[in-house]
């Protein structure tokens, strides 16, 4: 059973820059969440993708934006990166299929996103 | 909104020891689900332990248990046989069962140090 993935580990941008980070979630579940995680801090959700379609959104400005592929992989999208955006991205996947619907949720390594 | 406090932000405790974290929450639901994960310096973040309100009985994984109380929304984690790969942050979270979309309500975190 391979785990959740992401890629890159570690990403440098400037300001006003756009980035894309990638997840590819537990073989088997088909939703995936994205938190931002900044130093020293909880993560704090993001977004949700269920099926491909965005299934719950946490207190972020439209500039950050995802997609979700048909293999139930996902992309975290963010446009004109500020300097608050430098933080630890996660990404969790979970399974409409578990005994009780996401309630387990599996969490990636994480990309580490800097911005100057 | 749901809400997770965790008022302790850095303990230590001597190797194989026991210590306890504490965390409290906020909520107006009767029905939720309450976890512990464990995040290791630069690594992913992992489910320690888990408890579902409507069940009285507190969970227990090895060496690992809650002292759960439902009705001052108190949820701490005892670690006994404290072991160095036990050092990490240590997050408390809170998830709503309604609907979808509902994401976990982390805590801000509370830093373990394991003393040999």
């Amino acid at each position: 059973e391979t785990g959740v993935t992401q890629s890159p580990t570690h990403l440098i941008k400037t300001r006003g820059q756009q980035v894309t980070l990638r997840c590819s979630s537990q073989s088997g579940h088909n939703t995936v969440s994205w938190y931002q995680q900044a130093l020293g801090q909880g993560p704090q959700f993001i977004f949700q993708y269920y099926r491909e379609e965005e299934n719950g959104r946490g207190n972020f400005p439209p500039r950050f934006s995802g997609l979700q592929f048909p293999n139930y992989s996902s992309e975290l999208n963010v446009n004109a990166l500020e300097l608050d955006d430098s933080a630890l991205y996660l990404c969790a996947s979970s399974s409409d299929r578990a005994r009780v619907f996401y309630m387990e949720q599996f969490f990636g390594p994480g990309t580490r996103l800097t911005v100057l | 909104a749901q809400t997770v406090t965790q008022s302790q932000p850095e303990m230590s405790v001597q190797e194989a020891e026991t210590v306890t974290l504490s965390c409290t929450y906020d909520t107006s639901e009767s029905d939720y689900y309450l976890f512990w994960y464990k995040q290791p310096p630069s690594r992913q973040m992992i489910l320690v332990i888990r408890q579902e309100a409507y069940k009285q009985q507190n969970a227990t994984e090895n060496r690992f248990s809650v002292n759960f109380q439902k009705a001052a929304k108190s949820f701490s984690l005892k670690i006994s046989d404290s072991q160095l790969g036990d050092a990490a942050m240590y997050f408390c979270a809170y998830r709503s069962p309604i609907g979808y979309g509902q994401n976990f309500v982390f805590g801000p975190g509370t830093r373990l140090s394991v003393l040999p």
